[in-house]
């Protein structure tokens, strides 16, 4: 079984552009979550989308926006691009987004912000 | 919103010594810790998970115990090996969606 797949692997933009990443989940599962991880944060929760809705959100601004297609992939989008929006974003899969659900995560694409 | 505070963040042990990780929560709904491991450049990986209804999990060198009293659950890896050595995450989900995560803990181990 394929796991979650993440491209591009990476990215570099400048400031005030937008961009746009793809997840495409394992098989299966419906639930997709978006995550960012930095040296200075850690991994924090962007959203979560089950059946082309989202469902869950995170604290972060309107500029990060994503949604998901009824094959379950889910794309992300960042607009306006600040130099603090570089980092690592991760998806992760799961079957229905139960909270006591195993979480499994894409290689992530590394986005650096000029 | 839930906070998890992870102890130490970063962990130096010889090969062959154990080694442990403490994490803390403040939900009292929470009911699901999951232990991530991520070496460097890859995705993280779930090596082990706790549910709420059980006290202690083991699987092979590593352990996961967890105490709902006083929020806190802890990694446990025995019998450590240079292929230990990653980041490790902990985080906890319960009574909202939404998964927080520990900070982390880079674990060196030293052949």
């Amino acid at each position: 079984k394929a796991g979650v797949t993440q491209t591009p692997r990476y990215l570099i933009k400048t400031r005030g552009q937008q961009v746009t990443l793809s997840c495409s989940p394992i098989s299966g599962h419906r639930s997709v979550s978006w995550y960012q991880q930095t040296p200075g944060q850690g991994l924090q929760f962007l959203f979560e989308y089950f059946s082309e809705t989202q469902r869950n959100k995170g604290n972060f601004p309107g500029r990060f926006s994503g949604r998901q297609f009824s094959n379950s992939r889910s794309e992300m989008n960042v607009s306006t691009l600040e130099l603090g929006d570089s980092a690592l974003y991760l998806c992760a899969s799961s079957l229905s987004g139960a909270t006591n659900e195993k979480l499994f995560f894409g290689s992530g694409t590394q986005l650096s912000v000029l | 919103g839930e906070n998890v505070e992870q102890h130490p963040s970063t962990l130096s042990v010889q090969e062959g010594d154990s080694a442990v990780i403490k994490c803390t929560y403040s939900d009292s709904a929470s009911n699901y810790f999951p232990w991530y491991k991520q070496e460097l450049g890859k995705r993280p990986q779930l090596i082990i998970d706790i549910r709420s209804n059980v006290g202690e999990k083991k699987d092979q060198r590593i352990a996961v115990t967890l105490n709902k009293t006083a929020k806190h659950f802890s990694l446990h890896i025995t019998e450590t090996q240079p292929e230990d050595s990653a980041v490790y995450f902990c985080a906890q989900r319960g009574g909202s969606y939404i998964p927080t995560f520990g900070r982390g803990t880079s674990l060196i181990v030293h052949p």
